[in-house]
């Protein structure tokens, strides 16, 4: 069974300030997602990493995927208070029995105050 | 709106109830899936299904539970005879066909309740 456990579970921080969540396995996937969750809504893909060692940037958001394929970062350059919600990592195989199938981990619960 | 649909947004149910959730992926997908997201859990898998076909059930409850795919229709996942413990968020995900199966695109999702 894959697991993803990501850090801390809870980020409480001040507008302005810098912060970074980290997803962690002792497997391999072959691409990992981070999506965000607004409570009583769904999860919004933000970005999908396939390549290890692959940084995307989105805006203030800087995602990267390990060189081995097993872990993943979500950095967060000044947040701002939009950003408080939910993150997810998921992570995905290409193949076999496990294709289509999106392990996530246990999400972490970010708030940015103002 | 061109998303994944969910309907209804909050269902309740009485122990003993059929629940009937419902979902249309987004335009130009035919890849569905059902994920179930417990109070103080993360989202955990269900099942995959393409039109007309069940891909991957390995994370279906053996009883109670069903999901399709109709050629025509939206996908539908069905509880039978609910009991409380089957009270959660459920989300339904699409992909496209012929495209990267992990970029999955959730829908607003389902609450159930069971009284």
């Amino acid at each position: 069974t894959q697991l993803l456990e990501q850090s801390p579970q809870f980020l409480s921080i001040q507008e302005g300030e810098n912060l970074t969540v980290y997803c962690n396995s002792s497997s391999v996937f072959s691409s990992l997602q981070w999506y965000r969750q607004e409570p009583g809504e769904g999860p919004v893909l933000l970005v999908t990493v396939v390549t290890g060692g692959e940084v995307k940037k989105l805006k203030r958001l800087t995602f990267q995927f390990g060189d081995a394929r097993k872990d993943s970062s979500l950095h967060i350059t000044a947040a701002q208070p939009g950003d408080t919600g939910l993150y997810l990592c998921a992570g995905a195989n290409a193949g076999g029995t496990s294709y289509g199938k999106l392990t996530f981990g246990q999400g972490t619960i970010l708030t940015v105050h103002p | 709106n061109a998303g994944v649909m969910q309907n209804p947004r909050h269902l309740v149910r009485r122990r003993g109830q059929e629940a009937r959730l419902r979902c249309s992926p987004m335009k130009g997908h035919s890849h569905v899936y059902w994920y179930r997201q417990l109070p103080e859990e993360g989202l955990k898998f269900m099942v995959y299904l393409q039109k007309e076909n069940i891909i991957d059930e390995s994370g279906m409850p053996k009883e109670r539970f069903s999901a399709e795919f109709p050629k025509e229709g939206p996908s539908i996942l069905r509880i039978q005879q609910v009991v409380r413990g089957d009270s959660a968020a459920y989300f339904c995900a699409s992909s496209p066909a012929g495209g990267l199966a992990h970029e999955q695109y959730f829908g607003p999702g389902t609450r159930l309740t069971v009284t």
